[in-house]
């Protein structure tokens, strides 16, 4: 079946560092959704990229999906102790737009 | 104000007793999704419904029990919990325009079965 791979799993950053997580599906996907999940909280939706070659930024967050759609990456830029969190990707694939596979998440720990 | 509301939060129960999870949200959503997250594993689909009446497998179906009669309710039924379905459980709605916009997750209800 669709699988979604992420790495790293784990990230500890000082703060100011850069950091990005990269997700990669076993299957072409119609279109992947990044999460953030603080510890504690529940999932948060951070944006969705549809379109092959899609780049969109919020903020310090540039999010990417690569020209086969079949992967995808998250870069933040200079993190904050507010970055601190796990940061998950999730996809569709051409099968029932229902099913949302989601990688295993990376755990980013920043050190003021 | 939007909200994916679920009850209970915590439940500690023993192995068999039927338990049901409700989920209910007030955003008119069509979509909804129930979740299992555990550690090392990240989020995985249990079930979910495109809408009313409407459900289908997640990727970890087997001991769960879904149904949708009202557009706003969703509840997860475990009619013989086992140790094993200990975990996080989330239950998520969207809308269904376009290609399906972000997932609204409710606070997350923690299950322990002895």
């Amino acid at each position: 079946g669709q699988q979604v791979m992420q790495i790293p799993q784990y990230q500890h950053v000082q703060e100011g560092e850069d950091f990005t997580t990269y997700c990669n599906s076993s299957t072409t996907l119609s279109n992947i959704q990044w999460y953030k999940q603080r510890p504690g909280g529940h999932p948060v939706f951070l944006i969705q990229l549809v379109k092959s070659g899609e780049v969109k930024k919020q903020k310090r967050l540039t999010f990417q999906f690569g020209e086969a759609k079949k992967n995808s990456s998250l870069h933040i830029t200079a993190t904050q102790t507010t970055d601190v969190g796990t940061y998950f990707c999730a996809g569709r694939g051409g099968g029932s737009q229902g099913n949302l596979i989601f990688g295993k998440g990376t755990k980013l720990s920043v050190k003021p | 104000e939007a909200q994916v509301t679920q009850n209970p939060r915590y439940l500690i129960t023993v192995t068999g007793k039927k338990l049901t999870v409700t989920c209910s949200q007030n955003m008119n959503h069509e979509y909804m999704s129930w979740y299992r997250q555990d550690p090392g594993l990240g989020l995985r689909q249990i079930y979910y419904s495109m809408n009313v009446e409407v459900t289908d497998k997640g990727d970890v179906p087997e001991g769960y029990k879904v149904s949708r009669k009202e557009k706003r309710n969703f509840p997860l039924i475990l009619e013989s919990p086992s140790p094993n379905q200990t975990s996080l459980y989330f239950c998520a709605s969207s809308s269904t325009g376009g290609h399906y916009y972000e997932q609204y997750f409710g606070p997350g209800t923690r299950l322990t079965v002895t």
